[in-house]
């Protein structure tokens, strides 16, 4: 058990670039969880996939922002013309079915500048 | 929706001393897990407790542990003999169980954290 891994870890783009988050989470979870957290305040939920589907997301999941989880495996979050209001960490978690604890990884801090 | 909320944005305590931090929430489930997170400067949330709402008795874990009151929607966390590894901030947080069968199961939402600082 290699726990819920993130990369990059720290990104710092300009303004109307994108950026690309990659989450692999531990290996046998089924479902798999992208949240956001601005400093000073608890994480905020965006989307979440069980296996490749994607099953719900969150208002806060604007048109620029996309995520994908090909084959079940691993999982990408892309923000696309990236404002300054998109920085924030960005955190993905796992867990397998029964016992619902959920498992975190350690963040991608986005900077738009 | 489900809310969670904590009351105490900062929290300090002695070293080897006890201190407990709030948690309250609202939900319409019956069914439900409440769970204590820690996140310190690393950053990383770590797990600390958990409890099942359909559990009478409240979780231990070591120095841990948790006075959860179903009826008031209460769910606070006790922290015995401080240690300044402990210093972080704590969130509470809710998901929904399997038999919710709305939108929050699986999902956490998180209350605003409540930072600890533990003095030597």
């Amino acid at each position: 058990d290699t726990g819920v891994s993130q990369n990059p870890r720290h990104k710092i783009t300009k303004r109307g670039q994108n950026v690309t988050f990659r989450c692999d989470p531990i290996s046998e979870h089924n479902r798999l969880y992208w949240y956001r957290q601005t400093l000073g305040q608890g994480p905020e939920f965006l989307t979440y996939f069980q296996n490749e589907a994607q099953l719900e997301k969150s208002r806060l999941l604007s048109d620029r922002f996309s995520a994908e989880r090909p084959k079940g495996s691993f999982s990408t979050l892309e923000i696309q013309r990236t404002e300054q209001g998109d920085s924030a960490m960005y955190l993905c978690a796992s867990r397998s079915g029964p016992g619902n604890t959920i498992y975190f990884g350690e963040g991608s801090w986005l900077t738009v500048v | 929706a489900q809310t969670v909320t904590q009351s105490q944005p900062e929290m300090s305590v002695q070293e080897a001393e006890t201190v407990t931090l709030s948690c309250t929430y609202d939900t319409s489930e019956s069914d439900y897990y409440l769970f204590w997170y820690k996140q310190p400067p690393s950053r990383q949330m770590i797990l600390v407790i958990r409890q099942e709402a359909y559990k009478q008795q409240n979780a231990t874990e070591n120095r841990f542990s948790v006075n959860f009151q179903k009826a008031a929607k209460s769910f606070s966390l006790k922290i015995s003999d401080s240690q300044l590894g402990d210093a972080a901030m704590y969130f509470c947080a809710y998901s929904g169980g399997s038999n919710a069968g709305g939108t929050s199961y699986g999902k956490l939402t998180f209350g605003q954290g409540t930072i600890l600082t533990v003095h030597p």
